[in-house]
């Protein structure tokens, strides 16, 4: 069954720590992933985006690592910031033309000051 | 250059009723998407679109759910006399094309739906 499981499902971090959230996926076939970050009452907005042969990726204080080899990826952030409360959510595409992505449930991120 | 509007941003609906949903993609972006968020779970994918045609309907419940891309207008999600087990947030996504290199989707604010 294609599905996408992130932990841990809740975190709260004090401002400026960093921390690092997971996805393991078994979808199948793979075309790529993808983290996305979601504030409340919004729709989510892309941070990375990796296919098969990327293993890191960052975009500002977001690092995204991918391991096609054992289907998990993390999301490292750095430098905390009370802004990067939110949900995290782990996307997967499997190849084909019909661009469907399957998410995770979401990581809820609380940074506190 | 405004992104993916949909609206409105919230609708209440007793059982029964009709629901209509409506999603305006980035200018120049032909692919629409629609997805379900229900409360505390995951985007659900329901269906794909593409100007005036269905490609990908397959999340679509088989009942009571209609959705469409007309040539001209916003993609319209419909759902027929509602229940409370659809209270949702409904997302729009859109994208350019669709291939390997051309694959971001673009997420709206979403919708909203409250069943009473």
């Amino acid at each position: 069954k294609n599905q996408v499981e992130q932990s841990p499902q809740s975190l709260i971090i004090l401002e400026g720590k960093n921390c690092t959230l997971q996805c393991n996926y078994t979808v199948s076939p793979f075309s790529n992933l993808r983290w996305y970050k979601q504030d409340t009452g919004r729709g989510p907005v892309s941070l990375t985006i990796m296919t098969f042969s990327e293993n890191t990726k960052s975009n500002g204080r977001y690092t995204a690592t991918l391991d096609a080899d054992t289907k998990q990826s993390s999301l490292h952030i750095t430098a905390s910031q009370l802004s990067d409360s939110a949900s995290y959510i782990c996307v997967v595409r499997r190849t084909g033309n019909t661009g469907k992505l399957i998410f995770g449930q979401g990581t809820t991120l609380q940074v506190k000051p | 250059n405004a992104g993916v509007m949909q609206n409105p941003r919230h609708l209440v609906r007793r059982r029964g009723q009709e629901a209509r949903l409506r999603c305006s993609p980035v200018k120049g972006h032909s692919h629409v998407y629609w997805y379900r968020q229900l409360p505390e779970e995951g985007l659900k994918f329901m269906v794909y679109l593409q100007k005036e045609n269905i490609i990908d309907e397959s999340g679509m419940p088989k009942e009571r759910f209609s959705a469409e891309f007309p040539k001209e207008g916003p993609s319209i999600l419909r759902i027929q006399q509602v229940v409370r087990g659809d209270s949702a947030a409904y997302f729009c996504a859109s994208s350019l094309t669709e291939g390997p290199s051309s694959y971001e989707q673009y997420f709206g604010p979403g919708t909203r739906l409250t069943v009473t």
